[in-house]
């Protein structure tokens, strides 16, 4: 079955602690992406990668790094620089030509006490 | 000024009503539009792609004014099942950012 998976489901971490984010694809998607959720809002522009080993900050990269060293892994590191942790985070994919929609992960919850 | 404004709700309608949302983007170089829906704590999941000369699956008809930069999303005969978020998304050719909206909420009532 081809798609794009985010582990863990819920995650909690205590404050000041670093946290990994995991997505992986494998529906040979060139582009990726990392957003944030709260609630009642929007989704909002973390980081995006068009390639391997490139990657573009988004609105709110501050807080965040991310790597992409092969193409169908795309983790996210929530640091302890990142003032308010705790939200929903969803991981996309897509085909890179202009058209081509995004499919998202499940996405995890991210709980910091 | 946001690159992508939805009216954010909510849309409260009666079953079989018709409800429509706009969505306006401010980057005349954006190239690809969307629609994306989503149930509470849930992923999105895309409703319909926009194209120039606008677009209907069943019950949903979306339509794209790149003159006044805005698209819009049409749903006739409203059910139940329709109430969720419904997202804008705006994808940027040269560089394949997305972006989405913050989301117009619909609540459709027995």
């Amino acid at each position: 079955d081809g798609g794009i998976t985010q582990s863990p489901k819920y995650l909690f971490r205590k404050e000041g602690q670093n946290v990994t984010l995991s997505c992986e694809q494998n529906l040979n998607h060139d582009a990726m992406y990392w957003y944030r959720q709260d609630p009642g809002q929007g989704l909002r522009l973390i980081y995006y990668s068009q390639i391997v080993n490139d990657f573009q900050k988004g609105d709110i990269a501050e807080g965040y790094s991310v790597s992409r060293e092969k193409k169908e892994s795309f983790p996210l590191t929530v640091t302890s620089a990142q003032k308010n942790p705790t939200a929903f985070y969803l991981c996309a994919s897509s085909l890179i030509q202009g058209t081509a929609e995004a499919f998202f992960g499940q996405g995890t919850r991210l709980t910091v006490v | 000024r946001k690159e992508v404004e939805q009216d954010p709700g909510p849309f409260n309608v009666p079953e079989g009503a018709t409800v429509a949302f706009n969505c306006t983007y401010s980057n005349s170089a954006s190239q690809s539009f969307f629609w994306y829906r989503q149930d509470c704590r849930k992923e999105p999941k895309l409703l319909m792609s926009v194209y120039s000369s606008g677009n209907e699956d069943g019950r949903f008809t979306a339509q794209l004014n790149r003159a006044s930069q805005y698209i819009s999303l049409l749903i006739r005969d409203s059910k139940l099942s329709d109430s969720a978020t419904y997202l804008c998304v705006v994808k940027m050719d040269s560089s394949y950012k997305l972006i989405f909206g913050s989301g117009t909420r619909l609540l459709v009532r027995p």
